[in-house]
Formats: C-alpha cells, sequence, structure tokens
C-alpha cells in the first residue's frame, strides 16, 4: 500500500513570512496524483493545490506552490506571505487511478501574528 | 455547485440504536466515499462508490453497511456501533479513474456513541 509521511506534527510561522511544509511519499506506481489539504477548525477539507505526477512544472496557486521532485518521492508545500487565515491542519493526500487516496498525518500550522 | 452536503452535522446515538449519515452532491462525480476522522488524525478511507457500485471496503466492520441508492446519493447506515467509533465522519466525491482526480469533501457528521 502507498504510504504518505509528514514529518512535522506543527509548524509555526509569524504573519507575512514564508513557510514549507514537507510531505514524502512512498509508491510504485508511475500515474498518480498528488494534493495537499487544509483543514480548519470548522472541520471542512479544502483543497490548497493539487499537481499530478506527469508533469514536471511544480503546481502554483497565488500564495501556495509546491516542489515536487517526483525520484525523490518528495512533495512539499511552499505558503508565502502567509496569513492568519491559513492557520489549520494541512494534509498531504496522494491519490491513484482506483480512486483511492491516502493521507498524511498531518502538519497544524499556527501563524502567529 | 461544487458542494458535497452532509447530514446530519452532529449526531448522538445509543449503541443499540439504528441510524444512517447522509451524502449528496450535484456536481456529476461517479466516484464516493467514506472517510472517518479521529481527533488529530488524518482520514480513514472506509469505502468507495465508483460509477454506483462497491469498488473498495477497507475491511470496515459490518456494524456499517454503505448505499448508494444513485450517482447523487451516498448512504452510511449505522447499527450496534461501539464508543470507539465516535469520530468525524467525511463523505467525498471525485471523478472516478484517470484525469481529474480532485476530491471535493462534506462539512462531515460528528458522530457521539453513547
Amino acid at each position: 500500500a502507498q504510504t504518505v509521511t509528514q514529518s512535522q506534527p506543527e509548524m509555526s510561522v509569524q504573519e507575512a513570512e514564508t513557510v514549507t511544509l514537507s510531505c514524502t511519499y512512498d509508491t510504485s506506481e508511475s500515474d498518480y496524483y498528488l494534493f495537499w489539504y487544509k483543514q480548519p477548525p470548522s472541520r471542512q477539507m479544502i483543497l490548497v493545490i493539487r499537481q499530478e505526477a506527469y508533469k514536471q512544472q511544480n503546481a502554483t496557486e497565488n500564495r501556495f506552490s509546491v516542489n515536487f521532485q517526483k525520484a525523490a518521492k518528495s512533495f512539499s508545500l511552499k505558503i508565502s506571505d502567509s496569513q492568519l487565515g491559513d492557520a489549520a491542519m494541512y494534509f498531504c493526500a496522494y491519490a491513484n487511478t482506483g480512486n483511492q487516496f491516502y493521507f498524511g498525518t498531518g502538519t497544524s500550522l499556527t501563524v502567529i501574528p | 455547485d461544487t458542494e458535497v452536503t452532509q447530514t446530519p452535522k452532529h449526531l448522538v446515538m445509543g449503541m443499540t440504536n439504528k441510524k444512517s449519515l447522509k451524502c449528496e452532491q450535484h456536481m456529476g462525480h461517479r466516484a464516493m466515499y467514506w472517510y472517518k476522522q479521529k481527533a488529530k488524525k488524518p482520514p480513514e478511507l472506509m469505502f468507495v462508490y465508483s460509477y454506483e457500485k462497491l469498488s473498495i471496503n477497507e475491511s470496515v466492520p459490518s456494524r456499517f453497511s454503505p448505499e448508494c441508492p444513485n450517482s447523487s446519493l451516498l448512504n452510511l447506515h449505522l447499527h450496534a456501533l461501539q464508543p470507539e467509533d465516535s469520530a468525524l465522519y467525511l463523505c467525498a466525491s471525485s471523478h472516478p479513474g484517470t484525469g481529474y482526480t480532485e476530491a471535493f469533501f462534506g462539512q462531515g457528521t460528528r458522530l457521539t456513541v453513547v
């Protein structure tokens, strides 16, 4: 089975600064998708950014960008200009073409005013 | 409409009760999922329906019974649950197979078994 590892249970960042959340995964498949989801205390899982494994270009969504290293099986999330509303639990997720989503253990991000 | 709607938002049930959780989406997604999430833990996959057929059952106890009556609805029938089944139950949907497989999540049902 695929595994997704987030080695940082908690992170903190000053407002307006940049923070990077780490994620590694293990798979033998060649076609898959990677995601970062955010889960605030309201508990709804919200998609932050997605990356298709076949694309070499790193995905970006406004202040959010990823560093996708396919050979190293690494998928980190960079949040620039951090805002108070970014405080949440962040989950890295892997999805195969069989519709199975696997989540990492999460990183709790605190934004310090 | 990019919403997945779950009802009820909160549910308290006794161990001898029978209840159902409901999930609805109108995005044309043909894959729907049930996840269980304990506090400060990641969601754990329970079931996957693809084109209204059960495609994945992650060895979930039979006291949880999923049902997909049509392409927009997903139910989870609960019977004789245990206190350890108390958790947040999340429903999600996506396009099945290759392509754009982002999963959209509902807000969840907070279940307490007493």
